[in-house]
């Protein structure tokens, strides 16, 4: 299964936005990058996905690095609600689609 | 309902006896996972379902874990003589299909403490 690496931790300040960062040396061609994250007490929530090109939702902004071993998850105004743990999963488009959850980046926002 | 509903939210059980945990996906949804979730770790996968069938059980960790989804709705995860180590927080997940462009959907949990 193909890993990912994230920080154990990071900090922002309220209304400033937030880049996320993840690595994923042996992602394979097919694999999309998906973020979710999880609020405490909740089960995981659905943030983002792409495959090559840059994305946007009403959520965030995935930013994908051309080679794709690695990406960025950009918050662009972080709120207190967005405190939460963001996991960076790999999913394959064959084969097994379970996904793999490493041990997330926990996102402490500062009123 | 409007998502994943899992029941019940909390279980304490005795060393040994035998659980069931319960899993209604979103309507639909043919794709449905389980996974275990220990404080501070991030979600361990157990089993996913493509409909009926489990498509992939490499993540249950021994054969006390059994789950079962008889009419490719409702999932139940079965647990034999539980240890105190089995203590952990049971998600499960649904999503519409397996590939890669999918979004899952995860319900709230099911706390089970083994006492």
């Amino acid at each position: 299964d193909a890993k990912t690496t994230q920080p154990n931790s990071m900090e922002s300040n309220e209304e400033e936005p937030v880049h996320l960062p993840c690595n994923h040396s042996t992602i394979s061609g097919t694999d999309y990058i998906h973020w979710y994250r999880q609020l405490p007490s909740q089960g995981p929530e659905y943030v983002i996905h792409g495959l090559t090109s840059n994305v946007n939702n009403r959520m965030a902004s995935l930013a994908i690095a051309e080679d794709r071993k690695s990406s960025t998850l950009i918050l662009h105004r972080a709120t207190l609600r967005d405190a939460a743990v963001y996991y960076c999963i790999l999913r394959r488009t064959s084969g097994t689609y379970k996904y793999i959850f490493g041990t997330g980046t926990r996102l402490k926002v500062l009123a | 309902g409007a998502g994943v509903s899992q029941t019940p939210s909390n279980k304490v059980t005795e060393k040994g006896k035998y659980v069931e945990l319960r899993c209604d996906p979103i309507s639909g949804h043919t794709a449905l996972y389980w996974y275990r979730q220990s404080l501070g770790q991030g979600p361990e996968f157990l089993i996913y379902f493509q409909g009926t069938g489990a498509a992939d059980d490499s993540g249950l960790p021994n054969d006390r874990f059994f789950a079962v989804r008889p009419e490719g709705s409702v999932s139940t995860l079965k647990i034999q003589r539980t240890e105190r180590g089995d203590s952990a927080v049971y998600l499960c997940a649904s999503s519409t299909q397996t590939g890669g462009i999918t979004e899952a959907f995860f319900g709230q949990g099911t706390r089970l403490t083994v006492v």
